[in-house]
């Protein structure tokens, strides 16, 4: 059974501050690691998708870098804003020609 | 263009009654998948379909059927629900089999089993 681990399971922080999140994964048999972001009462939404060691992708104020070696991939808000308060979903695809997601980081940022 | 739609957004059974969720895609996907998400657990896959004609097991595809009527639809069954299958189920479909392709959700189904 492949396990793909998101840490923290919840966050609060402030606005203006900024937060990171990790997502683990098997190292070997890589293909692709997929990010979702999930706002309360509408459907995920991808955020990136990366597939080479060392890739790193940035949307506005949201940032991930990816680590196939060891296995991780580091998700950044910078100067979070209340409507970055979303669950934030990592996705592994392996050797298995399916997407195996994450439980997710629940971030919530207060005025 | 509206994307995934599913239907319906909530649906209420009793223990042993039977059901189908219905979606639909008109971005000319290839790919369509059904999740669950229950409290505490990633999205799970139950079945889907890489191609129109085609359709296979996920991680939990027990009390359960699909049917990929057409290249645009794809629709979940459950002949004889169980508490169990109380959950919030997601149609997602996608342009190909690369592993680039994002995932793209519809709104979700809201499925209690009583």
């Amino acid at each position: 059974i492949l396990n793909v681990e998101q840490s923290p399971q919840s966050l609060h922080v402030q606005e203006g501050d900024s937060t990171n999140f990790t997502c683990s994964f098997p190292s070997s048999n890589f293909y692709a690691l997929h990010w979702y972001r999930w706002e309360t009462a509408k459907s995920p939404e991808a955020l990136f998708v990366m597939t080479l060691n060392g890739d790193e992708k940035k949307k506005g104020r949201i940032s991930a870098t990816l680590n196939t070696k060891e296995g991780y991939s580091y998700l950044y808000i910078k100067g979070s804003q209340p409507e970055d308060s979303a669950t934030y979903l990592c996705a592994f695809w392996g050797n298995t020609d399916k997407l195996i997601f994450g439980t997710g980081t629940r971030l919530q940022v207060f005025p | 263009n509206a994307g995934v739609t599913q239907t319906p957004k909530f649906q209420v059974l009793k223990t042993g009654q039977s059901m189908t969720l219905q979606c639909a895609q008109d971005m000319n996907h290839n790919s369509m998948y059904w999740y669950r998400q229950d409290p505490g657990m990633g999205l799970r896959l139950i079945y889907y379909s890489a191609s129109e004609g085609t359709t296979d097991k996920g991680e939990v595809p027990n009390g359960y059927n699909v049917s990929r009527l057409n290249k645009r639809e794809f629709s979940l069954r459950l002949e004889s629900a169980a508490p169990s299958q109380t959950s919030v189920y997601f149609c997602a479909s996608r342009r190909g089999g690369g592993v680039v392709e994002k995932l793209f959700f519809g709104s979700g189904t809201q499925l209690s089993v009583l």
